[in-house]
């Protein structure tokens, strides 16, 4: 099975920081890598796919990069609607779907 | 406006078998191109994928909970549902359905709201 780590756990930045989590794979992954937002009490949103695909819809300050086993997303101007926990997921050739622990990120 | 809820039993005793309906609207479930998926996620934890349909009614399952999960769909009432055998409360958790863009990208791009369910006597 392919494992998926992230760091950090989580952060905190003040509002118009610019933010970024990694994701790492435990193995090539290709760019079958996609990003969610996930506020408190709600259901996950898509922000990303393959890596770098931004979701129809969701603001430019939000974008991903990264093949094989190593991923960032990064949130270019932190605002306070961003705080959330984000997660990366992955998707391989066994039809099988992982997602990291996720990255709780805070307003400082 | 394509939207899924999620509706069960919020309560289930260890042992049983848990069983959650999810009801698509504003679309067809039977149109081409989408796999319909349920996900949990344990209190304070993450996500967990749990497997997913075609609404021709094919289904893959987590390897991790295969043994225990049936997932079926019923095209004539616009529904898939989830039933997950033999809980323990470790199966407490948040269920979600998830609709899956199938196809060289594969995300999960619409979900409910989800449904708390906990497994307690």
């Amino acid at each position: 099975d392919i494992q998926m780590t992230q760091s950090p756990s989580s952060l905190s930045a003040s509002v118009g920081d610019r933010v970024t989590i990694t994701c790492q794979a435990s193995q090539d992954i290709s760019n079958y890598l996609n990003w969610y937002q996930q506020k408190p009490g709600k259901a996950p949103k898509l922000l990303i796919y393959d890596a770098s695909n931004l979701e129809t819809g969701v603001p430019s300050r939000f974008s991903g990069s990264g093949s094989g086993t190593d991923f960032t997303f990064t949130i270019s101007s932190l605002q306070p609607e961003d705080i959330a926990t984000y997660y990366c997921q992955q998707y391989d050739n066994l039809l099988l779907f992982t997602f990291g622990p996720g990255t709780k990120v805070d307003i400082k | 406006q394509v939207q899924l809820q999620e509706s069960g039993p919020g309560l289930v005793k260890p042992s049983q078998t848990l069983s959650l309906t999810c009801t698509v609207s504003g679309g067809s479930i039977s149109s081409g191109g989408y796999y319909w998926s349920w996900i949990r996620q344990h209190p304070g934890k993450g996500l967990e994928w749990i497997g997913y349909i075609y609404y021709s009614g094919s289904t893959y399952y987590n390897p991790s909970l295969k043994s225990r999960v049936t997932i079926s769909v019923d095209t004539s009432k616009n529904q898939f549902s989830l039933k997950l055998s033999s809980v323990t409360a470790a199966d407490t958790a948040v269920y979600y359905c998830a609709r899956e863009n199938w196809g060289p990208s594969r995300y999960f791009d619409l979900w409910g709201r989800g449904t708390l369910v906990t497994v307690s006597s």
